[in-house]
């Protein structure tokens, strides 16, 4: 079992969708979770941080952590079209040690 | 203004030769990290290097070796190049303490292998 679990998608929503990205973990040690957006051939961006489980949210976007379930998530309301990248879910233990992906959803938001 | 910033951006070599990738942050971060990210986008730890340790991700050949002269800067040499190194290689820096704003991470160099 790999350590970071995501479904790889492609995932097509039209414009306005309410939109769900999830994640599962086998590592308990994880503690700090991030979701990262990617365009294509830039580099990865800093969507959503969370430290341990709950809840947070930054204008359309929710992030969700169920540590007893070693599942995250990642909500997107109202997507828009410049939505369109692959997000990835990422996490690590500790700070100062290796950020551990998942293998990144492709989302496509049509207008 | 760039936070994390790698050159070059693009690097087209033959089979066989010897290049080296540089990074650099400004962020005042303790932490570097290379990772590979494959064609199918997926983004694997080759290395993390503070001021005082090296962690070598045990599944990178050898022929990979980081170089850093101080904590602002984490190179990464690779000698004898081969197809399947093409890949992006991206730089990323984090604090050691407090990860509110998450890991940086470079745009990437593009390395192809012909």
């Amino acid at each position: 079992q790999k350590e970071v679990e995501q479904d790889p998608g492609p995932l097509s929503v039209p414009e306005g969708a309410i939109v769900s990205l999830n994640c599962t973990y086998s590592n308990s040690a994880f503690q700090y979770f991030m979701w990262y957006r990617q365009y294509s051939r830039k580099g990865p961006e800093l969507l959503m941080y969370t430290y341990s489980s709950g809840n947070k949210e930054d204008g359309r976007f929710t992030a969700q952590v169920d540590k007893s379930s070693k599942y995250i998530s990642l909500f997107i309301r109202d997507s828009q079209p410049s939505d369109s990248a692959t997000y990835l879910c990422a996490m690590s233990s500790q700070a100062g040690t290796a950020l551990i992906f998942g293998k990144g959803t492709t989302l496509s938001v049509s207008s | 203004d760039t936070a994390v910033s790698q050159t070059p951006k693009y690097l087209v070599t033959q089979m066989g030769n010897d290049k080296s990738i540089k990074c650099e942050q400004n962020l005042g971060h303790d932490t570097m990290y290379w990772y590979k990210q494959d064609s199918k986008k997926f983004l694997k730890i080759m290395f993390s290097y503070n001021n005082k340790e090296l962690i070598i991700n045990e599944t990178v050949p050898n022929r990979f070796s980081p170089k850093s002269p101080d904590k602002a800067h984490l190179n990464l040499h690779i000698n004898s190049l081969e197809l399947g190194d093409s890949a992006v290689y991206f730089c990323a820096s984090s604090p050691t303490q407090g990860l509110s704003g998450g890991y940086t991470f470079g745009s990437g160099t593009r390395l192809t292998v012909v």
